[in-house]
């Protein structure tokens, strides 16, 4: 079983849907779980992170964390064109020293 | 301000020649990482240096990757007797604690 399980889809929407991406992990000492964009042929960008269990709310993005599922998602209200990508989920390692990354989900919005 | 730069962008080597790939960090970024990415394995980490500490060396692949960080800013990646299976993008990060990597736009090696 690989550490970070991500869906690789494709997932595909018109625009304004909500959109829910996830990712299961299997180590429990995760503690730090971010979310990253990459669009083709680009570096990932980072949206946003979180610590531990719980929420965090950036404009369309949400993200929460559920430990006791080990079980992180990603939620896009509203989604737009622009936001067609490859969303990569990752946690730190225990060491602090790097990010373990799922394969990714590739969306598509459609106009 | 000044993102995570690497260069070369693309790069096309013949299988058995050496390749050196370089990361310029975010200035005041006192950690840098690299990544590789390709089809099959997803973004694997490879080598991450903090401040003068000993790099974390655990991710690299085999002995004829190396990597170093001179003066704590620039660093360089280097793969000795390229072989086919190395062909992927090499993504360069950096951050100031270890939370918040920002990565370079890659380069990506093509191994013929």
């Amino acid at each position: 079983q690989k550490e970070v399980e991500q869906d690789p889809g494709p997932l595909s929407v018109p625009e304004g849907a909500i959109v829910s991406l996830n990712c299961t992990y299997s180590n429990s000492a995760f503690q730090y779980f971010m979310w990253y964009r990459q669009y083709s042929r680009k570096g990932p960008e980072l949206l946003m992170y979180t610590y531990s269990s719980g929420n965090k709310e950036d404009g369309r993005f949400t993200a929460q964390v559920d430990k006791s599922s080990k079980y992180i998602s990603l939620f896009i209200r509203d989604s737009q064109p622009s936001d067609s990508a490859t969303y990569l989920c990752a946690m730190l390692n225990q060491a602090g020293t790097a990010l373990i990354f799922g394969k990714g989900t590739t969306l598509s919005v459609s106009s | 301000g000044a993102g995570v730069s690497q260069s070369p962008s693309n790069k096309v080597t013949e299988k058995g020649k050496d390749v050196e790939l370089r990361c310029d960090p975010i200035s005041g970024h006192t950690a840098l990482y690299w990544y590789r990415q390709s089809l099959g394995q997803g973004l694997e980490f490879l080598i991450y240096f903090q401040g003068n500490s000993a790099p974390d060396k655990s991710g690299l692949p085999s002995d004829r990757f190396s990597a170093e960080r001179t003066g704590g800013s620039v660093s360089t990646l280097t793969i000795q007797r390229t072989q086919q299976e190395d062909s992927a993008v090499y993504l360069c990060a950096s951050s100031f604690g270890s939370k918040e990597q920002y990565f370079g736009p890659g380069t990506r090696l093509t191994v013929t």
